[in-house]
């Protein structure tokens, strides 16, 4: 079975600083990946996701991350925060079939002004 | 519909009682999934349906769980007896080709009392 893990259950940065959110996963296969965002009292919305291709994948807000498969680890930056961008932050990995979907136990960002 | 819509929103109910939990998924999306997500935790993953089949039902944590979709759009999730343990918010997820990631509802937050 997959898993997924995501260092620090919160993460603290200045409003224009670097964000950086870590995910590991173990996968005898090549994996999908998944970053997700949510927001308070909303659902999961689809950040980026890494499925073939480019390893340096591009998604909303700002966001990237970069599947590094040495370091079975796909972890999510942004060059700038925002304060609008706290919230919390779930990595996901599927195995090729994508019958089911493992998810960290989350990261929780603040923006401090 | 335009999203995944799950009802109700919030569900406060009485420890021993049955409770029924209800999605709609994006019309035409052959895949479902409920995941729970219990307070400060990450998500965990329930049962997922292909069709109106589930051929992975292996997350349901007991046999007080039961799910079923019909007409390959609506899914119930009723939890039989419920425990104070059963608290958590409940998210249904759809998805037409899964390496596009899953659509998740606001999901129902459940609480037993």
């Amino acid at each position: 079975a997959q898993s997924v893990t995501q260092l620090g259950s919160h993460v603290s940065v200045s409003e224009g600083a670097l964000v950086l959110l870590r995910c590991n996963y173990s996968s005898s296969v090549p994996p999908y990946l998944f970053w997700y965002v949510q927001y308070p009292n909303q659902g999961l919305q689809l950040l980026l996701k890494y499925t073939t291709g480019a390893t340096l994948v591009k998604g909303i807000n700002g966001f990237e991350a970069e599947f590094k498969k040495s370091e079975t680890s796909f972890h999510l930056t942004k060059p700038s925060a925002h304060m609008s961008d706290a919230a919390e932050y779930f990595c996901a990995v599927s195995e090729y079939n994508f019958n089911k979907f493992y998810f960290g136990s989350g990261t929780k960002l603040n923006v401090k002004p | 519909g335009a999203g995944v819509s799950q009802s109700p929103s919030n569900k406060v109910t009485e420890k021993g009682k049955d409770v029924e939990l209800r999605c709609d998924p994006i019309s035409g999306h052959t895949a479902l999934y409920w995941y729970r997500q219990r307070l400060g935790q990450g998500l965990e993953f329930l049962i997922y349906f292909q069709g109106n089949s589930a051929p992975d039902k292996s997350g349901l944590p007991s046999d007080r769980f039961s799910a079923e979709r019909t007409g390959e759009s609506v899914s119930t999730l009723t939890i039989q007896r419920t425990q104070q343990e059963d608290s958590a918010v409940y998210l249904c997820a759809s998805s037409l080709y899964s390496d596009n990631g899953y659509t998740f509802g606001s999901g129902t937050r459940l609480t037993v009392v």
